[in-house]
């Protein structure tokens, strides 16, 4: 089976740099996603890796450790519109399993 | 980017009815589709996943029997809950990987969701 962790809340203030961890076990790993959720909305891709290292795009970064089953996603220069929640996934072959989610609050 | 539509966004039905949900891959073909429920506040739970021209395959503790899958074709797949009960009240979302676009398997695009309601 597959389980992941990640904080439930995070607030940080508009121009600010934020991190929100993820750690997972699970059976079987092919790599890590980042999506994003506003209120009654459905996810958005943000970043995928399936190797150790940081990937960039843009204001936002995700980072992937194997060894420690931890990954994270940097979010750098925060906007107003950042406000929602943001989910890990792991991809077991062709499935994702996704986090419970970490609600990120920016405030002005 | 890819874009995936489901239908329809909002439903409200009558304890004991059925409810059949569509997603389209609009501008790619989808050979696997998937199922998410979604609580409140709470994350995406993969229910099943469609594969076209052959079953579905179901996640544990889904019943196939209650959440019917068909994947008809390269751009659609259905579900259907039946005989509908307050307890199947959520929101559905559905995903596809575009898997000629040369991103590989990573890249899920997600419906809009379909938020149904069970009296």
């Amino acid at each position: 089976g597959q389980s992941l962790e990640q904080p439930s809340e995070v607030t940080a203030v508009e121009g600010a740099i934020v991190q929100i961890n993820c750690t997972y076990q699970t059976s079987g790993f092919y790599g890590l996603s980042w999506y994003q959720q506003h209120d009654g909305g459905a996810p958005t891709f943000l970043s995928y890796n399936a190797l150790d290292g940081l990937e960039e795009t843009g204001r936002f970064s995700s980072f992937l450790s194997r060894s420690d089953s931890y990954g994270y996603l940097l979010l750098q220069e925060l906007q107003m519109k950042d406000s929602a929640s943001y989910f890990c996934a792991v991809r077991n072959f062709n499935k994702f399993y996704f986090g419970s989610g970490t609600k990120l609050n920016v405030k002005p | 980017g890819a874009v995936v539509s489901q239908h329809p966004s909002r439903v409200i039905c009558k304890s004991g009815t059925s409810v059949k949900i569509e997603c389209r891959s609009l501008d790619f073909q989808a050979t696997t589709m998937f199922w998410y429920r979604q609580f409140p506040k709470k994350s995406l739970m993969l229910m099943a996943t469609s594969n076209e021209g052959s079953k579905a395959t179901y996640e544990q503790g889904v019943e196939k029997d209650k959440f019917l899958i068909n994947h008809a074709s390269l751009t659609l797949s259905t579900l259907t809950v039946t005989s509908a009960h307050p307890e199947d009240s959520s929101f559905y979302i559905c995903s596809a990987r575009d898997v000629t676009s040369g991103k590989g398997q990573e890249t899920q695009y997600f419906g809009p969701g379909t938020r149904l309601l069970v009296l």
